[in-house]
């Protein structure tokens, strides 16, 4: 069983949809998630940091994180064309081993 | 633009060679990592170094090998290579081993 799991996709929505992007892991050790957004052929850029189980907003971005269901979620409001990008979930253990979600490819339709 | 350097951008090489990747940290980034990902494979993680020290092992294989120098730069030594290896290689930095990671924009090897 892979520590993390992500849904590839891909992901098709109109300009100004609600996109919910979605992991899940293996064990519950895990205390750091993370949402990276990847462009083609770039390097990943990190878009959300969060310890333990709850809800953090920034901008159109929210990410949340369910420990008892081992569980995470990254939503984009009013989604962009320019949104359209990989999302990377990654997950850690006391910054000793990374997980990284093999990604889901988004597309924003204008 | 995260901070991070990683030269080259592109290397072409064939099997049985070896070459070394480069990775310059953020300023005060003392963690470094490296990752490799090909299209079947996602991101992998390869190995981290925190302020000199190998710190943790991930799927790195024998033929691969890496330092972080006094100076916090890094280089990833790919040795023997096959045409599997052939993927991007990023290196990302934080601050310390707790901190959200930032990544360089990556060495794309080609081994033919």
């Amino acid at each position: 069983q892979k520590e993390v799991e992500q849904d590839p996709g891909p992901l098709s929505v109109p300009e100004g949809a609600i996109v919910s992007l979605n992991c899940t892991y293996s064990n519950s050790a895990f205390q750091y998630f993370m949402w990276y957004r990847q462009y083609s052929r770039k390097g990943p850029e990190l878009l959300m940091y969060t310890y333990s189980s709850g809800n953090k907003e920034d901008g159109r971005f929210t990410a949340q994180v369910d420990k008892s269901s081992k569980y995470i979620s990254l939503f984009i409001r009013d989604s962009q064309p320019s949104d359209s990008a990989t999302y990377l979930c990654a997950i850690s253990n006391t910054g000793n081993q990374f997980y990284f979600g093999t990604g889901t490819s988004l597309t924003v339709i204008p | 633009d995260s901070g991070v350097t990683q030269t080259p951008k592109h290397l072409i090489t064939a099997t049985g060679q070896r070459v070394t990747l480069r990775c310059s940290p953020r300023s005060g980034d003392l963690s470094v990592y490296w990752y490799q990902q090909s299209l079947d494979q996602g991101l992998q993680f390869l190995i981290q170094y925190y302020n000199g020290e190998e710190r943790a092992k991930g799927n790195i294989l024998e033929r691969f090998s890496a330092q972080q120098f006094p100076d916090l730069h890094s280089e990833l030594n790919l040795s023997s290579l096959e045409l599997g290896d052939s993927a991007l290689y990023f290196c990302a930095s934080s601050e310390t081993i707790y901190n959200e990671q930032f990544f360089g924009p990556g060495t794309r090897l080609t081994v033919l």
